[in-house]
């Protein structure tokens, strides 16, 4: 069985710095999707970036970017220039080949402090 | 317009009572889901649907049943409501890319459900 393990339950972050929020997870598979999303105050569970497993470059999306290690299960997400509207629950996220259930972690909760 | 739409937003009922979630979604995915939030427990996996015909159980189906009335909808359904089911649902929806077996899901914006 697949486990995702986010070992931050809170961080926080001045406006314009940068943050690493954490996840580890594990699994036998080799193909596999990881993915970010984002839980603001109106609780809407927003895409913020995905991963293929078999792709070694690691994907970015404007100021959001991840290092995807696979040999060590390690799937972290950057906010750069952090802003007010990033203030919010994160939830990194599995799915495997093998199946169809998105596995979440317990979710690191950002503030984003002016 | 949302391409995946929940009703109601907001739900307050008492225990014993017999309620429905609605999901709707013009994505045009043939594959629905339905997830349950507790505080401190991220998402879990309640039921889920690959099309009209084809339904199955999650991780935590004790006390649910669903309904797959067309590929656009999916309702939830709690025959006998109870206190421990207070939580906050989401709907959510996927279709398989071409060339793989992954998938992304994409959620509605959540029912937030209170059973005294």
């Amino acid at each position: 069985a697949q486990t995702v393990t986010q070992s931050q339950p809170e961080m926080s972050v001045q406006e314009a710095e940068t943050v690493t929020l954490s996840c580890t997870y594990d699994t036998s598979e080799n193909n596999y999707y990881l993915f970010w999303y984002k839980q603001p105050p109106s609780r809407q569970m927003i895409l913020v970036i995905r991963q293929e497993a078999y792709k070694q470059q690691n994907a970015t999306e404007n100021r959001f970017s991840v290092n995807f290690q696979k040999a060590a299960k390690s799937f972290s997400l950057k906010i750069s220039d952090s802003q007010l509207g990033d203030t919010a629950m994160y939830f990194c996220a599995f799915i495997g080949s093998s199946n169809y259930k998105l596995t979440f972690g317990k979710g690191t909760l950002l503030t984003v402090n002016p | 317009d949302a391409d995946v739409t929940q009703t109601p937003r907001n739900r307050i009922t008492k225990t014993g009572k017999r309620i429905m979630l609605e999901c709707s979604q013009t994505k045009g995915h043939d594959r629905m889901y339905w997830y349950r939030q507790d505080p401190g427990l991220g998402l879990r996996l309640i039921y889920y649907s690959f099309d009209v015909k084809d339904i199955n159980k999650g991780e935590i189906s004790d006390g649910y049943s669903v309904s797959r009335q067309a590929q656009a909808k999916f309702s939830l359904s709690l025959e006998s409501a109870i206190p421990n089911q207070t939580a906050l649902y989401f709907c959510a929806t996927s279709d398989l890319p071409r060339g793989g077996p992954q998938e992304t899901q994409y959620f509605g914006p959540g029912t937030r459900l209170l059973v005294l």
